[in-house]
């Protein structure tokens, strides 16, 4: 069975930064890519982010290119979001999410998902 | 960017309708890359239709997707209470998009 699971949220100052971190098992994690979405609370979804299983192709929604980060570790199994410069914006429920192959597909497992609040 | 608008924003049927949900993209997509998710309250979304027609594993055969280049559709033959939710596409044949989401209502 595939799990997903997130970690690294939290309450971060307009400006700061903070890095999430979604751990997976139940699946040859560098065989797929990953994804983060978010979703604001009420709002609908937002797709974020995108990584390749070799980590060699990188994808960001254009509010978040050049303050976001992913990458991956796939001898961790693990997957990260480093974010720099956050904004109220940003607040959001973020899931990170599995894809159905390793570049460019649908994704068809989500985790539970981090809260990260950007207020002062 | 692909940006896909879906429509209508809310609909609203009975049990044993039949829905028909719309998603169009600005510009073609590239090997009828798009995906459809449902969302019910409080939950994680789960895909039900990937590359515009193919239904994910555990999906009911009353689901069903059909399109191609800039226009999709997601149809639910005869409606069922647990199919009130919204439901998202999403393009994944140049980077990747959302759409805004079409919300399933009973009437």
């Amino acid at each position: 069975e595939v799990q997903l699971l997130e970690s690294g949220g939290g309450l971060v100052q307009p400006g700061g930064s903070l890095r999430l971190s979604c751990s997976g098992s139940g699946f040859t994690f560098s065989t797929y890519a990953m994804d983060w979405v978010r979703q604001a609370p009420g709002k609908g979804l937002e797709w974020v982010s995108a990584i390749s299983g070799s980590g060699a192709n990188r994808y960001y929604v254009d509010s978040v290119k050049g303050r976001f980060t992913i990458s991956r570790d796939n001898s961790k199994n693990t997957l990260y979001l480093q974010m720099n410069s956050l904004r109220a914006e940003d607040t959001a429920l973020y899931y990170c999410a599995k894809e159905r192959k390793i570049l460019l597909s649908a994704i068809d497992s989500w985790g539970q998902g981090t809260l990260v609040t950007v207020s002062s | 960017d692909i940006v896909l608008t879906q429509s209508p924003g809310t609909l609203s049927l009975s049990p044993g309708d039949r829905a028909t949900l719309s998603c169009r993209a600005s510009e073609t997509i590239k090997s009828n890359y798009l995906a459809w998710y449902q969302q019910r309250p409080g939950q994680t979304p789960t895909l039900v239709i990937y590359d515009a027609s193919s239904r994910a594993t555990g999906i009911p055969d009353r689901f069903s997707g059909s399109g191609s280049g800039t226009d999709f559709t997601l149809t639910i033959s005869r409606l069922e209470p647990e199919d009130f939710a919204i439901y998202y596409c999403q393009q994944y044949g140049s980077s990747y998009t959302l759409g805004q989401g079409t919300k399933l209502e009973i009437k």
